[in-house]
């Protein structure tokens, strides 16, 4: 079992709609959960961290975690053309060092 | 925000010369900074822990002698890819994160914006 999965999609929705995105983790220990995006030739970008349960909102972006499940998940709400890209999934487990636990990415295509 | 830089952004050599990559944190001294890399199509990969002041971690199957690292002031890491070969062509990130951060809850990594390395 990979520490991080995620779906490998890729995911299409139309412009307008709800994009959910899903990322399990194996380490229950794990302590901090972060959504970054990934455009195409570019570099990762933090766009959202979550460290406790529940659900934590950004403007159209909502981080959800559940510990007890081993689940995180981000909701891209009104998804714009803009929003195509891969998002990645990352955990840093409980060991020390503070390296990130990487999924593979779910690549998300929103149509006009 | 914390901004991390990288320089050169692509950079084209020879087979068997090296290159020097140099990762900056700008508005924030950087503890630990962490290289990764990236072939298309693939999520990152993890090559070592650059920590300041004291020898780079590196991840297994990575060669230390080959991908030299230095991390000589907290707001300055190098990655040097030794007798570079066409296979080591790739896109290369470097990301950090702030002194103290480590352990706390809030805990973030911030990505600069890569390099491109390609050898002919």
């Amino acid at each position: 079992q990979k520490e991080v999965e995620q779906n490998s999609g890729p995911l299409s929705v139309p412009e307008g709609a709800i994009a959910s995105l899903n990322c399990t983790y194996s380490d229950r220990g794990s302590q901090s959960f972060f959504w970054y995006r990934q455009y195409s030739g570019k570099s990762p970008e933090l766009i959202m961290s979550i460290y406790s349960n529940g659900d934590k909102e950004d403007g159209r972006f909502t981080a959800q975690l559940n510990k007890a499940s081993q689940y995180v998940s981000l909701l891209i709400r009104d998804s714009q053309p803009s929003d195509s890209a891969t998002y990645l999934c990352a955990v840093k487990p409980w060991i020390q060092g503070g390296k990130l636990i990487f999924g593979q990415g779910t690549e998300l295509s929103v149509k006009p | 925000g914390a901004v991390v830089s990288q320089h050169p952004s692509w950079v084209i050599c020879k087979s068997g010369t090296s290159v020097k990559i140099e990762c900056r944190s700008l508005d924030f001294q950087a503890t630990t900074m962490f290289w990764y890399r990236q072939f298309p199509k693939q999520s990152l990969m993890l090559m070592a822990t650059s920590n300041e002041g004291s020898k780079a971690t590196y991840e297994q199957g990575v060669e230390k002698d080959k991908f030299l690292i230095n991390h000589a002031s907290l707001t300055l890491s190098t990655l040097t890819v030794t007798s570079a070969h066409p296979e080591d062509s790739s896109f290369y990130i470097c990301s950090a994160h702030g002194p103290g951060q480590e352990d706390s809850g809030a805990y973030e990594q911030y990505f600069g914006p890569g390099t491109r390395l390609t050898v002919t």
